[in-house]
């Protein structure tokens, strides 16, 4: 099925470092929402993006809803090592389709 | 309940069996996704339902995949003779309404291994 292109698709870091990711579409979308997924959980919502342009931060993380509709960027500022897990971007169209997910961004903390 | 609740946590079964899955979603959810998660990857989106109503089943993989909703709570996705692709996490969601609202709350997931 029709994804999203999330990227890098896995990041090793120090902790203390900023993280960025990012997802992009040929489609523009109406809501963007970021996922973390830890080891043997389900995901878990980080951040929900409303309107383009628009900049949520949620402590260390901040995300962006591309103003061309078509991005989101989330940064991690500060890495800690509960940081480690797989993060989810998900975008929606409108509101008669379902999120269509990115392949997911593995962060990994270097000891 | 307090979370979304999936069992069972962890299935093994032989190539051929049938196997059910179970998802508990949030108490007063009207909305249930399930998608699958193979090791590593993103998440495959397998059905949606509405109520006890499935609008949207695209995602199944083949018909020996099913899911079934009653009173508008518990879902149980079955899946008939059980093939070694089939191996992979099973992640049920629920919401407050349908697909035009931002937040899935997900369960922990049924991870499946076919032998």
């Amino acid at each position: 099925g029709q994804q999203l292109n999330q990227s890098p698709q896995s990041m090793f870091i120090q902790e203390g470092e900023d993280v960025s990711m990012n997802c992009t579409s040929s489609s523009i979308f109406n809501t963007w929402l970021w996922y973390k997924q830890d080891p043997g959980e389900g995901p878990v919502l980080l951040i929900a993006l409303y309107k383009a342009g628009e900049l949520t931060s949620n402590g260390r993380l901040t995300a962006q809803f591309g103003i061309t509709r078509k991005d989101s960027f989330l940064n991690i500022s500060a890495s800690i090592p509960s940081d480690v897990g797989i993060y989810f971007c998900a975008g929606r169209k409108d509101s008669n389709y379902q999120l269509i997910w990115g392949a997911g961004t593995k962060l990994i903390i270097k000891p | 309940g307090a979370g979304v609740s999936q069992s069972p946590s962890n299935k093994v079964t032989e190539k051929g069996k049938d196997v059910e899955l179970r998802c508990d979603p949030i108490s007063g959810h009207t909305a249930l996704y399930w998608y699958r998660q193979s090791l590593g990857q993103g998440l495959e989106f397998l059905i949606y339902f509405q109520g006890n109503s499935a609008p949207d089943k695209s995602g199944l993989p083949s018909d020996r995949f099913s899911a079934e909703r009653t009173g508008g709570s518990v879902s149980t996705l079955t899946i008939q003779r059980t093939q070694q692709e089939d191996s992979a996490v099973y992640l049920c969601a629920s919401s407050l309404v349908g697909l035009n609202t931002g937040e899935l709350f997900f369960g922990e997931g049924s991870r499946l291994t076919v032998l």
